[in-house]
């Protein structure tokens, strides 16, 4: 079964408008983190967000915030007022503990984001 | 502070033969995380390495397999290159279970 699931493959916005892109999650460990990255077609992943389980607010970071519904297990990235850099492969990724040793990044499919203007 | 960084950034082999990339972390960085990135695809976990052990390794066949150098620099290895190999190889690091995960810009593998 899929830990981190992204359900739209694409997005197109125009600049300035608001977009959400959806992640959910699925884990039984109570610990865990959530985090957005961005991937420019340079290849290189750029840190976005990062949410931990025990947060009690949602994060923000500058135009992004990140809409944590703990009981429905999602975690959606929200980006105000689109510019036409923000185009990119998004994707959401959670920490999990993979043994006694430590943890890893499980990422999703990811997302297209395609900013017009 | 020096971001990752991977060389080299393209890398052009045939089928059947070895290649080599490398990894060094953010200074202070003792665990480094390799990615297989096939196009179209998201990050497939690979290796995990800290302190200079193979900690975990993802589902991957044991041609994939590396080490990590006093330096906690590393080095992917995969032997008997495949098609499917080709992909972008992405390497992270993070200190130990601490923070977030900063990634270098990559290796293109492209195996002909």
């Amino acid at each position: 079964a899929q830990k981190i699931t992204q359900t739209q493959p694409g997005m197109f916005v125009q600049e300035k408008e608001a977009v959400t892109l959806d992640c959910t999650y699925d884990t039984s460990d109570p610990s865990y983190g959530l985090f957005w990255y961005k991937q420019p077609s340079s290849g290189e992943m750029i840190f976005l967000i990062y949410q931990g389980s025990y947060d009690q607010q949602n994060a923000t970071e500058g135009r992004y915030s990140l809409n944590f519904q703990k009981a429905r297990k999602s975690a959606n990235l929200v980006i105000s007022a689109s510019q036409l850099g923000d185009s990119a492969m998004y994707f959401c990724a959670m920490r999990e503990l993979i043994n006694q040793a430590g943890t890893a990044l499980i990422f999703g499919k990811g997302t297209t984001l395609s900013v017009s203007s | 502070e020096a971001g990752v960084t991977q060389s080299p950034t393209h890398l052009i082999k045939t089928r059947g033969q070895q290649a080599t990339l490398r990894c060094s972390p953010i200074s202070g960085h003792t665990s480094v995380y390799w990615y297989q990135q096939a196009l179209g695809l998201g990050l497939q976990f690979l290796l995990w390495y800290d302190e200079g052990e193979e900690r975990n390794r993802g589902n991957f066949p044991p041609r994939f397999s590396g080490r990590q150098f006093p330096n906690y620099s590393s080095e992917l290895n995969v032997n008997a290159l495949e098609l499917e190999d080709s992909a972008l190889y992405l390497c992270a690091s993070i200190r130990w279970n601490q923070g977030g995960y900063t990634f270098g810009s990559g290796t293109r593998l492209t195996v002909v």
